[in-house]
């Protein structure tokens, strides 16, 4: 099946700072990507879908200045945490729809990044 | 709320035994997926039932789709040890290009 990597995997950072992580969909192409984040022991909540060529589109309630969303390319989407705080702390996970013939329904999701913010 | 209702919240059963997973959704939908966690890993999907199937095969993996009601069950026969992990369905609205996840069951198959 078609796959979606993440980078990092986890990061640890300071209060203030910014983070970067990316989401790569390796063997096909994707005009939309998809960014959830997941608190603890509960489910995935969409965050934005980010669009190729684009603005993302945000969630309700979700700030978009806060998480900046970039999709450059068919096969590769950023999500910065800006001036991250301890509650932005989650695991974040971004998905894919392979848009080949007969894939379109399905999306493939990244293995998370684990974010802590100190 | 965005999501679904699953249950059970939690289901422990032995290895061998057959485990059984439902989820309601509150909107029409495309499809129906599922998707299988393991503890702090991305989502793995299972099977995609669409509104016009009633039932679906995968392995060990049975799927039902009633849309009058609905709902959907995820039933796993001759569970094993390597099951244990969270399940989660997720509903493919018409015009819609984003899932909606129920709030997912956690399996535990003890061995």
């Amino acid at each position: 099946g078609a796959v979606v990597s993440q980078h990092p995997s986890r990061v640890i950072c300071k209060s203030g700072t910014s983070v970067k992580i990316e989401c790569r969909s390796l063997d096909f192409q994707a005009t939309t990507m998809f960014w959830y984040r997941q608190f603890p022991k509960q489910s995935l909540m969409l965050m934005a879908t980010s669009n190729e060529g684009s603005k993302a589109t945000y969630e309700q309630g979700v700030e978009k200045d806060k998480f900046l969303i970039n999709h450059a390319s068919l096969t590769l989407s950023t999500l910065t945490v800006t001036s991250a705080h301890p509650e932005d702390s989650s695991f974040y996970i971004c998905s894919a729809r392979d848009l080949g013939t007969g894939h379109q329904d399905t999306q493939y999701f990244g293995p998370g990044t684990r974010l802590t913010v100190l | 709320s965005q999501q679904g209702e699953e249950d059970p919240q939690a289901l422990s059963i032995q290895e061998g035994e057959n485990a059984t997973m439902n989820c309601s959704y509150k909107t029409s939908i495309n499809n129906l997926q599922w998707y299988r966690q393991n503890s702090g890993r991305g989502l793995v999907h299972l099977i995609l039932i669409r509104s016009n199937e009633r039932e679906k095969h995968s392995g060990r993996l049975r799927v039902t789709l009633d849309t009058s009601k609905k709902s959907s069950s995820l039933l796993i026969t001759a569970s094993r040890a390597a099951d244990t992990a969270s399940y989660f369905c997720a509903t493919d609205p018409p015009g819609g290009n984003k899932l909606v996840f129920g709030a997912g069951t956690i399996l535990r198959v003890k061995s």
